[in-house]
C-alpha cells in the first residue's frame, strides 16, 4: 500500500506568485515525522522542511511553511515569492519503523517549474 | 563540517562488470543508509548500516548487490554483474542515530549508468 501520496506530477508557478505542493501519508502512528526535500536539476537531495506530527505548530523556514492537518494526514508544503531557483522535484517523505528501523519512504515528486 | 560525500559522482559500465560505490557520511554520523532512484521515481530505500553491521537489508536485491561499512573508511555498495536495469542513481545518506526523528542528510548521489 502506498504510504506517501503526491497527487501532482508537475506544476508550474510565475515568479513571485505563491505555489502549494500537496501530500498525504498513509499511518497508524501517533507520533512521527515528515519532511520535504527538494531536488534541483543537480540532483543534490536537499532538505527543506521537517515537521513533528505532536507539534501543533505548522513548521516555517523563511519562504517555505508546511500545512499540517494530522486528522486528514495531510502535508502541503507552501512556498511564498517564488524563485527561479526554487525551480526543482520536490518529494514529501515520511519516516516510518518497518522490520525496526526507521527510514524514509518517500512521495513520488512533483517536479516544480518557476516562471520568469 | 563537511557533508556526506560519494564517489564517484558518475560511473559507467558494461553489462557484466562490478560496480563499485562509496561513501563517507558526516563528521559523527554512524549510521548510513542506501537509496535507489530510477529515473522520473522518487527515492526507494535499500540498506541500513553502522559500522560493521549491516542492521536492514530489506530494500536490497538478494542477489548481486552487497553493502558493508567497515570499522575504518567509507561504507561501499557493491554490484557485481551489472545489468541495464541497474542503472539509476544511487543516494547515500547519514545520521547520528536512527530514530523517529532523525533526519538523514543525503550526499550528491552516484549516477550509474549501464551500457
Amino acid at each position: 500500500a502506498q504510504t506517501v501520496t503526491q497527487s501532482q506530477p508537475e506544476m508550474s508557478v510565475q515568479e513571485a506568485e505563491t505555489v502549494t505542493l500537496s501530500c498525504t501519508y498513509d499511518t497508524s502512528e501517533s507520533n512521527y515525522y515528515l519532511f520535504w526535500y527538494k531536488q534541483p536539476p543537480s540532483r543534490q537531495m536537499i532538505l527543506v522542511i521537517r515537521q513533528e506530527a505532536y507539534k501543533q505548530q505548522n513548521a516555517t523556514e523563511n519562504r517555505f511553511s508546511v500545512n499540517f492537518q494530522k486528522a486528514a494526514k495531510s502535508f502541503s508544503l507552501k512556498i511564498s515569492d517564488s524563485q527561479l531557483g526554487d525551480t526543482a522535484m520536490y518529494f514529501c517523505a515520511f519516516m516510518k519503523l518497518t522490520s525496526g528501523t526507521y527510514k524514509y519512504i518517500f512521495g513520488t515528486g512533483t517536479r516544480l517549474k518557476v516562471l520568469a | 563540517n563537511a557533508g556526506v560525500m560519494q564517489n564517484p559522482r558518475h560511473l559507467v559500465r558494461r553489462r557484466g562488470q562490478e560496480a563499485r560505490l562509496r561513501c563517507s557520511p558526516m563528521k559523527g554520523h554512524s549510521h548510513v543508509y542506501w537509496y535507489r532512484q530510477l529515473p522520473e521515481e522518487g527515492l526507494k530505500f535499500m540498506v541500513y548500516l553502522q559500522k560493521e553491521n549491516i542492521i536492514d537489508e530489506s530494500g536490497m536485491p538478494k542477489e548481486r548487490f552487497s553493502a558493508e561499512f567497515p570499522k575504518e573508511g567509507p561504507s561501499i555498495l557493491r554490484i557485481q554483474q551489472v545489468v541495464r536495469g541497474d542503472s539509476a542513481a544511487y543516494f547515500c545518506a547519514s545520521s547520528p542515530s536512527n530514530d523517529r526523528g532523525g533526519t538523514q542528510y543525503f550526499g550528491p548521489g552516484t549516477r550509474l549508468l549501464v551500457l
